[in-house]
């Protein structure tokens, strides 16, 4: 599993709640990202990192916010959820240099109802 | 960012390679290769990846193109273990590089 642990791994929420999702990593790497993946869409990029409190936005970034305030840990926030939110999130990271591929965990699916 | 283009589906048997296409003519000089797949319910798994020339590893071989406007993902014999969405991806942005997924090819292998 590369290292990568998510949690929750399935959460049911109502609309206008706010939701945590977790990656955590053992590894030490620098660089993790947050996807969605949605029918139809494929996976998109929401959020990445590429250091302790250094973070961009991806192409899907409207409506979350993400904190990585240590290494192993890439927080990904949905201030107030929405039913469009609905989805299985995936966190990556990546080991090594530059051109090193990037690492999946197992994936979170969120209901929004 | 540049595009790939991959036919939605392919089919095969078991045991007998497959071959899977991409094209993407607009990539620059500097643009890896991605190939990632993914299995049911779970996230994608790297799978090989390539800037110029033919790369093999214990899962597939990449073939890419002279004029690296296409490569071909081989796997050289079949599983049902295979049956996967592949996803073909050209690596942008330098070292905080993003990976940009399409909807990639679904393979189905037969039995």
């Amino acid at each position: 599993d590369a290292g990568i642990t998510q949690s929750p791994r399935h959460k049911v929420t109502e609309t206008g709640t706010p939701v945590t999702l977790r990656c955590h990593q053992t590894e030490n790497h620098r660089y993790m990202y947050w996807y969605r993946q949605d029918p139809g869409h494929g996976l998109r990029l929401i959020h990445y990192s590429y250091g302790v409190k250094d973070t961009d936005k991806g192409e899907v970034s409207d409506g979350y916010s993400v904190s990585r305030s240590k290494t192993e840990d890439f927080l990904l926030t949905l201030e107030s959820a929405t039913s469009s939110q609905t989805s299985v999130y995936f966190c990556a990271i990546r080991r090594g240099q530059e051109d090193s591929p990037l690492h999946f965990g197992n994936g979170t699916r969120l209901t929004v109802t | 960012d540049a595009k790939t283009t991959q036919p939605n589906s392919m089919e095969s048997n078991e045991e007998e390679p497959v071959h899977l296409p991409c094209n993407h003519s607009t990539i620059s000089g500097t643009d890896y290769i991605h190939w990632y797949r993914q299995l049911p319910s779970q996230g994608p798994e790297y799978v090989i990846h390539g800037l110029t020339s033919n790369v093999n590893n214990r899962m597939a071989s990449l073939a890419i193109a002279e004029d690296r406007k296409s490569s071909t993902l081989i796997l050289h014999r079949a599983t049902l273990r295979d049956a996967a969405v592949y996803y073909c991806i050209l690596r942008w942005g330098g070292s905080n590089y993003k990976l940009t997924f399409g909807k990639g090819t679904l393979l189905t292998v037969n039995p």
